[in-house]
C-alpha cells in the first residue's frame, strides 16, 4: 500500500513568518511530487510540482525534495492570512515526461495564518 | 481554469437509488480521473481513464462504475447510492506540461 502522510495540523504561525508543510512518503518509485491548496468549500488548487532533488522556488513558495529521505516540504515566506488554507501533498509515480499518472494524496496539513 | 464542469454540483439522495455524476472538459485531454474526499482519508482515486472506452479502477472503486464514450465526458456512475458514499466528489484531467493534474469544482452528494 503506497503511503503519503502528512500531520494534519493545524499549524499556526503568524502573519510575515515563514509556514513549513512536511510530507513523507513510502513508495521508493515516486517521480513527481505535487503541493496543492485547497480552502473551505473549494477544490484543490494546484500551487508548485517538483521531481528533482533539492529547491524549487515560485515566488514566496518552494517545494524541497529529499528522495534518500522520502520526503518533501512546502516552505511559505512571508505567509498572509490568504494563505490560511488545506495543503495537499500529492505523489505519482510518472516522472516529468508522463501523462497519466495517479496521484496519490496525504489527507492534508490545516495551516492558519494569525494576523 | 482548466475547463472542467460537473454536474451536479449538490445532490440529495435515497439510499438504493442510482446516481450519475458527470465530468465534462473542453480541451481534449486524454486523461481524466474520479476522485472522492472525505475527512480523515483526504482525496482517494476512484476510477480514472485514459481515453474514450478506456477505463481502470483505483483504490476505491467498489460501488462505482464509469463511462466514456466520448474524449469530453466521464460520467460516475454509483448502481445503488448507500450512505457511505456520502462524499465530495471531484473529478480531474491530467495536462501534457509536467504530469500535472487539475480538479473540477466538485460534485456534493448527500445519500439518507
Amino acid at each position: 500500500q503506497k503511503e503519503v502522510e502528512q500531520n494534519s495540523g493545524p499549524l499556526s504561525v503568524p502573519e510575515g513568518a515563514i509556514a513549513s508543510l512536511n510530507c513523507t512518503y513510502s513508495d521508493r518509485g515516486s517521480q513527481s511530487f505535487f503541493w496543492y491548496r485547497q480552502y473551505s468549500g473549494k477544490s484543490p488548487e494546484l500551487i508548485m510540482f517538483i521531481y528533482s532533488n533539492g529547491d524549487k522556488e515560485d515566488g514566496r513558495f518552494t517545494a524541497q525534495l529529499n528522495k534518500a529521505s522520502q520526503y518533501v516540504s512546502l516552505l511559505i515566506r512571508d505567509s498572509q492570512p490568504s494563505d490560511s488554507a488545506t495543503y495537499l501533498c500529492a505523489v505519482s509515480d510518472l516522472g516529468l515526461y508522463n501523462q497519466g499518472g495517479k496521484l496519490i494524496f496525504g489527507q492534508g496539513t490545516e495551516l492558519s495564518v494569525k494576523p | 481554469d482548466a475547463g472542467i464542469t460537473q454536474s451536479p454540483r449538490h445532490k440529495v439522495t435515497e439510499t438504493g437509488t442510482p446516481v450519475t455524476l458527470r465530468c465534462h472538459q473542453t480541451e481534449n485531454h486524454r486523461y481524466m480521473y474520479w476522485y472522492r474526499q472525505d475527512p480523515g482519508h483526504g482525496l482517494r482515486l476512484i476510477h480514472y481513464s485514459y481515453g474514450v472506452k478506456d477505463t481502470d479502477k483505483g483504490e476505491v472503486s467498489d460501488g462505482y462504475s464509469v463511462s466514456r464514450s466520448k474524449t469530453e465526458d466521464f460520467l460516475l456512475t454509483l448502481e445503488s447510492a448507500t450512505s457511505s458514499q456520502t462524499s465530495v466528489y471531484f473529478c480531474a484531467i491530467a495536462t501534457g506540461s509536467g504530469n500535472t493534474i487539475y480538479f473540477g469544482e466538485g460534485s456534493w452528494l448527500t445519500v439518507v
